[in-house]
């Protein structure tokens, strides 16, 4: 089977960066896509990395290590409307999108 | 602009009822999704679909089917509803089998309680 691991809570400070990590146990593993879901919202697409490295998108960058099975979302310049829970997702072949347990981002002043 | 509806967006049902949960896309996507969310668990799959007539089972499917007649509906279907399938219900699609099934878009969701 397949298992994804990552944080259940995290709190940052507004302004501040923050990481989130997410380790897999997968085979089959084409690539790691995180979302954003905020409290009563519906889930939505961050990132995808396909390939090792970093991967950015304004505030937000993505890194992936095939080799050691593991990623981040990297949140930078936290704003308090990042506060939401946040999911990674490991894309394996021939089958959809699993996701992990996902991560409670709190952001404080 | 393209999008993908659900409804209803919020349902109570009594035990042992069939209740069908729909979802229309305008993206043309071939690829589309039934997940659930329930609390301490994340998203889990219950069906999906790859195309015209092609469904597939997920991690959850027991209780529940789907079908396939055109490319912008997927209907989930629970025959005799329990107590434990209330739940938060997440239909998605995608684009392809590449890259870009990584990238799911998602309705916003249907809130399902069993009593």
């Amino acid at each position: 089977g397949q298992s994804l691991e990552q944080p259940s809570e995290v709190t940052a400070v507004e302004g501040a960066i923050v990481q989130i990590n997410c380790t897999y146990q997968t085979s089959g593993f084409y690539g790691l896509s995180w979302y954003q879901q905020h409290d009563g919202g519906a889930p939505t697409f961050l990132s995808y990395n396909g390939l090792d490295g970093l991967e950015e998108t304004g505030r937000f960058s993505s890194f992936l290590s095939r080799s050691d099975s593991y990623g981040y979302l990297l949140l930078q310049e936290l704003q308090m409307k990042d506060s939401a829970s946040y999911f990674c997702a490991v894309l394996l072949e021939n089958t959809p999108l699993v996701f992990g347990k996902g991560t409670r981002l709190s952001v404080i002043a | 602009d393209a999008e993908i509806t659900q409804s209803p967006r919020h349902k109570i049902t009594e035990t042992g009822r069939q209740v069908t949960l729909a979802c229309h896309q305008t993206w043309n996507h071939n690829n589309m999704f039934w997940y659930r969310q329930d609390l301490g668990h994340g998203l889990r799959l219950i069906h999906y679909s790859y195309g015209v007539q092609d469904t597939n089972k997920g991690e959850v499917s027991d209780g529940y089917s789907v079908s396939r007649s055109n490319t912008e509906d997927l209907p989930l279907t629970l025959e005799s509803a329990a107590s434990s399938q209330t739940s938060v219900y997440f239909c998605a699609s995608s684009e392809s089998r590449g890259r870009k099934a990584g990238e799911l878009f998602f309705g916003e969701g249907s809130r399902l309680t069993v009593l």
